[in-house]
């Protein structure tokens, strides 16, 4: 069964740190790997979309990576600010799995002052 | 502005009482498709539309119907409203169907009481 996995679930971090979002996923044949951005009482916004030739995809201070071998992206987020408080999901669809998506649970980050 | 539409975006009704929420993108996307989110659970997806009348089950499509009688417009109807219906609901849209981008709505917070 195809399933994407995030962790941590929660993160609390100090403004202007740095810190790791990870994504596991069992997907195969995989197509693409989403990071979308939640805030809360919001829709998600998409932050980056890399397939299976992209190592590594960034967007501003958002730089997400991609280890088609090992099954497993990271989303790293360099000096936090206050607004990236919000909950990151990771999302991965599959080659012919026609138009399903794979969501992950989502990690949900507190920046603080 | 590109933007995807939903109304109502709170709405309270009672057990039984018919109610279709609306989703409208102005984007010309071929996809569209409906999320419901739950703590702990993530998004799930309810029915999705590749294009004009062609729309197909998701995970959860159990108490919902959905049409396409337009491109632009995909309603989600809920015969009979239940309590476990109780959720946020998104919609979602793509130019390349699943592999896509999908930009989201605001999201319309149901209760049923």
């Amino acid at each position: 069964k195809n399933q994407v996995e995030q962790s941590p679930q929660s993160l609390i971090i100090l403004e202007g740190k740095n810190c790791t979002l990870q994504c596991n996923y069992t997907v195969s044949p995989f197509s693409n790997l989403r990071w979308y951005k939640q805030d809360t009482g919001r829709g998600p916004v998409s932050l980056t979309i890399m397939t299976f030739s992209e190592n590594t995809k960034s967007n501003g201070r958002y730089t997400a990576t991609l280890d088609a071998d090992t099954k497993q992206s990271s989303l790293h987020i360099t000096a936090s600010q206050l607004s990236d408080s919000a909950s990151y999901i990771c999302v991965v669809s599959a080659v012919n799995s026609g138009y399903a998506l794979n969501f992950g649970k989502g990690t949900s980050l507190l920046v603080t002052p | 502005e590109a933007q995807v539409t939903q109304n109502p975006r709170y709405l309270i009704t009672v057990t039984g009482k018919k109610l279709t929420v609306t989703c409208s993108q102005n984007m010309n996307h071929e996809y569209m498709s409906w999320y419901r989110q739950d703590p702990g659970l993530g998004l799930r997806q309810i029915y999705y539309s590749m294009n004009v009348e062609v729309t197909d089950k998701g995970d959860v499509p159990e108490g919902y119907k959905v049409s396409r009688k337009e491109k632009r417009n995909f309603p989600l109807i809920l015969e009979s409203p239940s309590p476990n219906q109780t959720s946020l609901y998104f919609c979602a849209s793509s130019r390349q169907g699943a592999s896509g981008e999908l930009f989201f709505g605001e999201g319309s917070r149901l209760t049923v009481l």
